[in-house]
């Protein structure tokens, strides 16, 4: 499968405790997103790499949230500290920058429910 | 700040019937636009998407959609819907800045129901 991959696909934690999801991208895609979707919404955008560089993060990304991309491959997505509030589904995307014609392709998500 | 509107929140409709759901962008300059599409416990999928060029486009399962630049919309159609049609759609924009492309903002989504 070339697609978007995430991990896990569902996560369930207690409140206070800290959880981390994986995303790997389409290989030759430079650019990598984090969105997150809660229901009855569309996607939010929270932060997107371009390689290795976080060059933008939303303001819904509080200081409990960090990302990073350490290789320009992969990316984490850490959540500290959980709160109910941090329920949602997590979405990973990746696309070019380079081209005429570039599109994002979105990962399956990870489902974090915190209790 | 920039936005996308869907103006329905949900729309039932019969087999064959056709549809259209709108969308509308708040930003006066350069766009790229496109439609997600996500299926019952499905991931995004593109239905399609317009970076330039002729504004009607056409996507995939008989889906087009036509960008209408004066009235910052890109409504979504199909003459003839059917039951596999049910889904939840989104709009969505990047909106670009000095020839680079910006996030992608999504609208809060339309739901779709064809009963059969």
């Amino acid at each position: 499968d070339t697609g978007v991959s995430q991990d896990p696909r569902h996560k369930i934690t207690k409140r206070g405790q800290n959880v981390t999801f994986r995303c790997d991208p389409i290989s030759e895609h430079n650019r990598l997103y984090w969105y997150r979707q809660t229901l009855g919404q569309g996607p939010e955008f929270l932060t997107y790499f371009q390689n290795e560089a976080q060059l933008e993060k939303s303001r819904l990304l509080s200081d409990r949230f960090s990302a990073e991309r350490p290789k320009g491959s992969f990316s984490t997505l850490e959540i500290q500290r959980t709160e109910q509030g941090d329920s949602a589904m997590y979405l990973c995307a990746s696309s070019r920058t380079t081209g005429a014609d570039y599109g994002y392709t979105f990962g399956s998500g990870t489902r974090l429910t915190v209790v | 700040a920039q936005s996308v509107s869907q103006h329905n929140h949900h729309v039932i409709l019969s087999e064959a019937a056709s549809l259209e759901l709108g969308c509308n962008y708040s930003y006066g300059g350069t766009v790229n636009l496109f439609w997600y599409v996500q299926y019952p416990g499905q991931h995004l999928q593109l239905l399609l998407k317009y970076f330039s060029g002729d504004p009607l486009v056409k996507g995939i399962k008989g889906f087009e959609a036509e960008f209408i630049k004066s009235k910052f919309s890109f409504n979504l159609r199909k003459p003839s819907v059917q039951w596999s049609d049910t889904a939840e759609y989104f709009c969505a924009v990047t909106m670009n800045y000095g020839g680079s492309q910006g996030n992608l903002i999504f609208g809060k989504g339309t739901k779709l129901s064809v009963k059969p």
